[in-house]
């Protein structure tokens, strides 16, 4: 089991420039996620789906677009670069352990694509 | 929305000793609250997690508390390592039993350092 995969590591961007960041998982999870991390600031939502074919906002959706075509793949898309989206970003997977009780969920990271946008 | 605050933000202790990183939120309907440890380079990996069916839960050294009344959410780390070093999140969200994914709330993070 590989778990999460993200793709590139590294990227260095002019402003205006797109690009695609991928991940992806191979442990059948519904529910992926992704997360920017600034310095200071944690980690913040971006876009998160809840299956093949959906997706939603998180708390900082603008400037990027998702998709989920095939269960395991999730992209994170930035149609024109600006130097606000430099950042460090990190995909999740995860699926929600129903109980009887209050359920529990375990998000599981990539190691995380770091983008500079000059 | 929910709204996550996390303290201090760095703490050095010496290897041996305790360390506690506290958490509050402002959501009543938080249900759901993990923990999570960000070596250097590395994506964040949850190391504990409470519900807010208990108060306390322990993993060999690391134990969590909860105080749903108060608000706030604690990590206790004891007899600490030099490996413990890293930074580390709490989240809150509300979790329920349906298809809808959770949006965990992070808190702005607390870089540790054990000392020898």
């Amino acid at each position: 089991n590989a778990g999460v995969t993200q793709t590139p590591k590294f990227r260095v961007l002019k402003t205006g420039q797109s690009m695609t960041l991928l991940c992806a998982q191979d442990m059948n999870h519904e529910y992926m996620y992704w997360y920017r991390q600034d310095p200071g600031m944690g980690l913040r939502l971006i876009h998160y789906s809840v299956g093949e074919g959906t997706t939603a906002k998180g708390e900082v959706p603008d400037g990027y677009n998702v998709s989920r075509l095939k269960k395991q793949n999730f992209l994170l898309g930035l149609e024109s670069a600006a130097p606000s989206q430099t950042s460090v970003y990190f995909c999740a997977s995860s699926h929600l352990q129903r109980t009887s009780g209050t359920p529990r969920e375990t998000q599981y990271f990539g190691p995380g694509t770091r983008l500079l946008v000059l | 929305g929910e709204n996550v605050e996390q303290h201090p933000s760095t703490l050095s202790v010496q290897e041996g000793d305790s360390a506690v990183i506290k958490c509050t939120y402002s959501d009543s309907a938080s249900n759901y609250f993990p923990w999570y440890k960000q070596e250097l380079g590395k994506g964040p990996q949850l190391i504990i997690d409470i519900r807010s069916n208990v108060g306390e839960k322990k993993d060999q050294r690391i134990a969590v508390t909860l105080n749903k009344t108060a608000k706030h959410f604690s990590l206790h780390i004891t007899e600490t390592q030099p490996e413990d070093s890293a930074v580390y999140f709490c989240a809150a969200t509300p979790l329920i039993n349906t298809g809808t994914a959770s949006k965990l709330t992070f808190g702005t993070g607390t870089r540790l350092q054990v000392t020898l």
